[in-house]
């Protein structure tokens, strides 16, 4: 099964942009994953799917704000004029017969 | 819209079973999966369990193989997980997810709608 592994914390300032990475383990490098937000206090909301190609597909209301891109096993979630109420946690995930989380990452706006 | 309903949560016993359910409306039930995905207190997502739009096909996370059962009924718009010999590390806000695959296509894995939750706290 694949492992995803996430930073624990990001933070940047009202307005700014911040880019979140995934990073898949050995041999998992060509998998999907797909990008969660979990606002506090909230139930998660599932924010895009981003293919290793970097080719991305967001759900229904997500701002233009949000974009994903590819580089390997890496994969990144960049929010561009960041608002208060991004601030949230933000998993990756992914499936290989079995679903897969990643632990996390705690977004601040400063 | 699309909208998933937990039920079923609440204070539990240590070694008791629990039945959880989900209700579903917003899009046509039989044809999409079905994902439990947990959150223990101040942690991340773990996923659980998933159940094919048919019911043929389910699979469960290592950690809870054997004392979890994910079934479904489509003439009920309803997805339930049964979880047996409660322990306390089974203490957490249950989500069902519903899964993005294409109408009665095989699972995608990735979750696209979800409920907001239904807590367990296994406890004596």
């Amino acid at each position: 099964q694949p492992v995803l592994t996430q930073s624990s914390s990001a933070s940047a300032s009202l307005g700014s942009s911040v880019s979140l990475t995934c990073t898949l383990s050995s041999g998992h490098s060509s998998h999907t994953i797909a990008w969660h937000q979990q606002q506090p206090g909230k139930a998660p909301r599932y924010l895009m799917t981003l293919e290793n190609t970097g080719t991305y597909n967001k759900g229904s209301g997500v701002p233009d704000r949000f974009s994903g891109s590819s580089s390997g096993a890496d994969r990144y979630l960049t929010i561009s004029n960041l608002q208060s109420e991004d601030e949230a946690d933000y998993y990756c995930e992914t499936w290989d017969t079995k679903g897969v989380f990643g632990g996390g990452t705690k977004v601040t706006v400063l | 819209q699309v909208q998933l309903v937990e039920s079923g949560g609440g204070v539990v016993q240590p070694g008791k079973a629990l039945r959880l359910s989900c209700a579903v409306s917003g899009f046509t039930f039989s044809n999409f999966a079905i994902h439990w995905v947990r959150q223990a207190p101040g942690k991340g997502l773990e996923w659980v369990a998933v159940i094919s739009y048919n019911g043929l096909h389910k699979s469960y996370a290592d950690s809870i193989k054997g004392r979890f059962a994910i079934s479904r009924d489509n003439s009920k718009n309803t997805v339930s997980l049964l979880i047996s010999s409660l322990r306390a590390e089974d203490t957490a806000t249950y989500y069902c997810a519903k899964d993005r695959a294409r109408p009665g296509g095989p699972v995608a894995g990735t979750p696209d709608y979800w409920g907001h939750g239904t807590l367990v706290i296994v406890s004596s």
